[in-house]
């Protein structure tokens, strides 16, 4: 069965400070990757997605992620954090069932930011 | 173009009543997928809806169903609800829900059972 597992529930980072975000999938067949933000009380935006190619994949707000399969990890990275990077952090595996996608989800780790 | 909107954004029901919560999706997406966002369980995977059929479903019990209209709108029934569907219900659309396509989520309905 797919899961993906984010092993950091809390992470608390200094403003200007660079960030990474685990995330670590079980899926039997290549995976499609994606990361999710969440600010409190609105539904998740996507901030990039993995499917093939280059496994390093650029994505909005400055974020990036790389994909190693040797490990199966999605690692979530910024340079220099801003306090409006403030959120939850999802990441997801797209796993195909009847042809059609399902997302499944980590926990999600809860991002704070120190001023 | 406008995103993916749900109503109610809030609702309080009491045990043993019904709910219905509606999803718009964007236009021209085919494929609805609906989420239950609980901090116990996390997000989880409800159905999805192309074209009218239930393509995919979840591991949630009878009493969770759903259903598409002709203008791809979604609709998400709970029945005979129980404190623990307290949950942020959230709705997702994509062009046409296969590999890879990113799905647009809504802001969700936070519903709250007493």
């Amino acid at each position: 069965a797919q899961s993906v597992t984010q092993p950091d529930i809390h992470i608390t980072v200094s403003e200007g400070a660079s960030l990474e975000l685990r995330c670590n999938y079980s899926y039997g067949a290549t995976p499609y990757l994606f990361w999710y933000v969440q600010s409190p009380g609105q539904g998740l935006q996507l901030l990039l997605k993995y499917f093939s190619g280059d496994t390093l994949v650029q994505g909005i707000k400055g974020f990036e992620a790389e994909f190693k399969r040797s490990q199966s990890s999605f690692n979530l990275r910024k340079p220099s954090v801003h306090w409006s990077d403030a959120a939850e952090y999802f990441c997801a595996v797209g796993a195909l069932i009847q042809g059609a996608q399902k997302l499944v989800f980590g926990q999600g780790t809860r991002l704070t930011i120190n001023p | 173009k406008a995103g993916v909107t749900q109503t109610p954004r809030y609702l309080i029901k009491t045990r043993g009543q019904q709910v219905t919560l509606s999803c718009s999706p964007i236009s021209g997406h085919r494929s609805v997928s609906w989420y239950q966002q609980t901090p116990g369980q996390g997000l989880q995977f409800l159905f999805e809806y192309f074209s009218e059929t239930q393509r995919n479903k979840g591991n949630f019990p009878g009493r969770f169903s759903g259903r598409q209209f002709s203008n791809s709108r979604s609709e998400m029934n709970v029945s005979t609800l129980e404190l623990g569907d307290s949950a942020l219900y959230l709705c997702a659309s994509s062009g046409n829900g296969l590999a890879g396509n990113e799905q647009f989520f809504g802001p969700g309905t936070r519903l709250t059972v007493l």
